[in-house]
């Protein structure tokens, strides 16, 4: 598609279990970020993934919390045992590689998972 | 540890008048970003600002960096209901051959008729 696509757009889950969101980034974009934004407040950094190199997972809360990014493409977090203050929305981001000059180096984001846990 | 930090947090103004928001971040960084948050909506970037002494403008909005004192300003000019939103500033910071990107809190901006 021509945006970054998440899902679910929302989800319903009971404490304890584990949630998998998904992002597919655009493509060809080889950054892609996972962020945090808890209602009415600014965005957590989750995790941010650049090509081949190791991600940076410095923001992940927990480790309940994991993402992958299989291919360099699509990504997927893993809430495991999943608590209510994780509910939040999950907002999935990509660009190209952030450090060139050109002002195309913005992030684009998905629409959000909104995550509630009961 | 990177702090972006945005003032104020909310701000309520009257269509017509003029103001500033104000982002400050802790490290070095030489690029800035912008980004525009409607009600449940997602982000949608602004600007990107480059380099020290950048100045850009988009109808209504003009933002600009100084790099040396690590401070972006996003100023208003004659606000209209329109630009009911939250704002964000975003700043990359240079990690090895990543570029992480962290925002502020975002300022709630509500226009009044």
């Amino acid at each position: 598609g021509a945006g970054v696509s998440q899902s679910p757009s929302n989800k319903v889950t009971e404490k304890g279990k584990d949630v998998e969101l998904r992002c597919d980034p655009i493509s060809g974009h080889t950054a892609l970020y996972w962020y945090r934004q808890s209602l009415g407040q600014g965005l957590e950094f989750l995790i941010y993934f650049q090509g081949n190199s190791a991600p940076d997972k410095s923001g992940l809360p927990s480790d309940r919390f994991s993402a992958e990014r299989t291919g360099g493409s699509v990504s997927t977090l893993t809430i495991q045992r999943t608590q209510q203050e994780d509910s939040a929305v999950y907002l999935c981001a990509s660009s190209w590689s952030l450090g060139g000059m050109t002002t195309n180096e913005k992030l684009f984001f998905g629409s959000g998972t909104q995550l509630s846990v009961l | 540890e990177l702090k972006v930090e945005q003032n104020p947090l909310f701000l309520s103004m009257q269509e017509g008048k003029n103001y500033t928001i104000y982002c400050n971040y802790s490290t070095t960084s030489d690029r800035l970003y912008w980004y525009r948050q409607d009600p449940g909506k997602s982000l949608e970037s602004l600007f990107v600002l480059l380099s020290n002494g950048a100045v850009k403008q988009e109808g209504r909005l003009m933002a600009s960096l100084d790099t040396k004192a690590r401070l972006s300003t996003l100023h208003i000019t004659a606000a209209v209901h329109d630009l009911s939103a939250t704002y964000f500033c975003a700043v990359t910071i240079p990690m090895g051959n990543n570029n992480d990107m962290r925002f502020g809190a975002g300022t709630r901006l509500t226009v009044k008729p």
